[in-house]
């Protein structure tokens, strides 16, 4: 069982719909999580970090976080065709961060 | 603020060769780490520096190394390339404030062993 997990995808929704990014993780001591967006050939950005249960919002992204069920997940309002990317969930423990193998998401006009 | 750099951007080697990787973090970014990126693995870590110390280590062999220079700047090594050596590499370089863990990558040294 890989550490961080997500569906390779791809998740393909059109323009203006929600998009919505989930991850699992096996590693209870996983203390923070982290959502990147690459595009192809660019190296990843880093979109937004998450250390509490519940919800973070910023901007267009709201990241989610259930430790109970060791799951987090990216939504992204009204979605962008500039949103087409690959989207890669890290989970940081003991200093080091473990990437999942990302989920393309496709925003189709 | 200037970002990380990386240098060089690409790098085309022959097996049984060694190559030096060199990433300059952002100005106050103290912890330096290097992952390398294929198509089939994804992204992993490699190892993590801190103050010239050496904090973190992945799973790779003992032909990948690294160090941490006084200014920050940091090295990565590959000793005796394999054709399963090609990769994108990537540094990144990281803010801790508490709680608070922030992680930004350069844009990589795509190196391409022949």
């Amino acid at each position: 069982q890989k550490e961080v997990e997500q569906n390779s995808g791809p998740l393909s929704v059109p323009e203006g719909a929600i998009a919505s990014l989930n991850c699992t993780y096996s590693d209870r001591g996983s203390q923070s999580f982290f959502w990147y967006r690459q595009y192809s050939g660019k190296s990843p950005e880093l979109i937004m970090f998450i250390y509490s249960n519940g919800d973070k919002e910023d901007g267009r992204f709201t990241a989610q976080l259930n430790k109970a069920s060791q799951y987090v997940s990216l939504l992204i309002r009204d979605s962008q065709p500039s949103d087409s990317a690959t989207y890669l969930c890290a989970a940081r423990n003991t200093g080091k961060l473990i990437f999942g193998q990302g989920t393309t998401l496709q925003v189709k006009p | 603020k200037a970002g990380v750099t990386q240098t060089p951007r690409y790098l085309i080697k022959t097996r049984g060769q060694q190559v030096t990787l060199s990433c300059s973090p952002i100005s106050g970014h103290r912890s330096v780490s290097w992952y390398q990126q294929t198509p089939g693995q994804g992204l992993q870590f490699l190892f993590e520096y801190f103050s010239e110390t050496q904090r973190n280590k992945g799973n790779f062999p003992g032909r990948f190394s690294g160090r941490q220079f006084s200014n920050s700047r940091s090295e990565m090594n590959v000793s005796t390339l394999e054709l399963g050596d090609s990769a994108l590499y990537l540094c990144a370089s990281s803010l801790v404030i508490g709680a608070a863990y922030e992680q930004y990558f350069g844009p990589g040294t795509r190196l391409t062993v022949t």
